[in-house]
């Protein structure tokens, strides 16, 4: 059974580009969420989707925006880009049914972005 | 207070060792915790899933838990130098939805 699949690795991008970033879940998977990881502020979420719907949503600028297809594949996109906006960006699959195992998530290798 | 907390460390302790990780949380209402283990420039893995009161046994591996005092735990027999590495606590928020809320982690440091 594949993995979590992250695209891609790394990202050198401009600050005021924008960039987007895709996820690929465990198959059977319909939550995605998206975090931050950053050596100062450890692993902050940002959202998560479930059958194509925004369900959660951290405390991220708008800037910061999502989407999900009806393969439960993800995208995140970041306009705009800040030099703080450098860190690696993860996402995590899990069934995101109620009930204690569908909510085990699994991470992806992550995305490596520099802003410069 | 933060809504999920573990002592940064560097918590060194020697090989075959019982490594001792502490995390509480905030939310009374939690219902689900994590233990995921993070090699330096890797993504955090899942290492353990509790969620009722008591203990938990995989392996070398034991997880805590105590709803009444907020507080889990995270037990690593016979440590090993593989061992270290940065432990995340996450806690999953009331409703059983999709919302994990992660410590800063506890980096583990296992001295041969």
């Amino acid at each position: 059974k594949a993995g979590v699949t992250q695209t891609p690795r790394y990202l050198i991008k401009t600050r005021g580009q924008q960039v987007t970033l895709s996820c690929s879940p465990i198959s059977g998977h319909r939550s995605v969420s998206w975090y931050q990881q950053t050596p100062g502020q450890g692993l902050q979420f940002l959202f998560e989707y479930f059958s194509e719907t925004q369900r959660n949503k951290g405390n991220f600028p708008g800037r910061f925006s999502g989407r999900q297809f009806s393969n439960s594949r993800s995208e995140m996109n970041v306009s705009t880009l800040e030099l703080g906006d450098s860190a690696l960006y993860l996402c995590a699959s899990s069934h995101g049914l109620k009930g204690q195992k569908n909510t085990e998530a699994f991470f992806g290798q992550g995305t490596r972005l520099t802003v410069v | 207070q933060k809504e999920v907390e573990q002592n940064s460390g560097p918590l060194s302790v020697p090989e075959g060792a019982i490594a001792s990780l502490n995390c509480t949380y905030s939310d009374r209402g939690s219902q689900s915790f994590f233990w995921y283990r993070q090699y330096s420039g890797k993504s955090p893995e899942l290492i353990m899933s509790i969620y009722s009161n008591g203990d938990k046994e995989d392996g070398r591996f034991t997880a805590q838990l105590n709803k009444a005092s907020q507080y889990v735990s995270l037990l690593i027999r016979d440590s090993q130098p593989s061992d270290s590495a940065t432990y995340l606590c996450a806690v999953n928020g009331p409703g059983g939805y999709q919302k994990v809320t992660f410590g800063t982690g506890t980096k583990l440091q296992v001295i041969p």
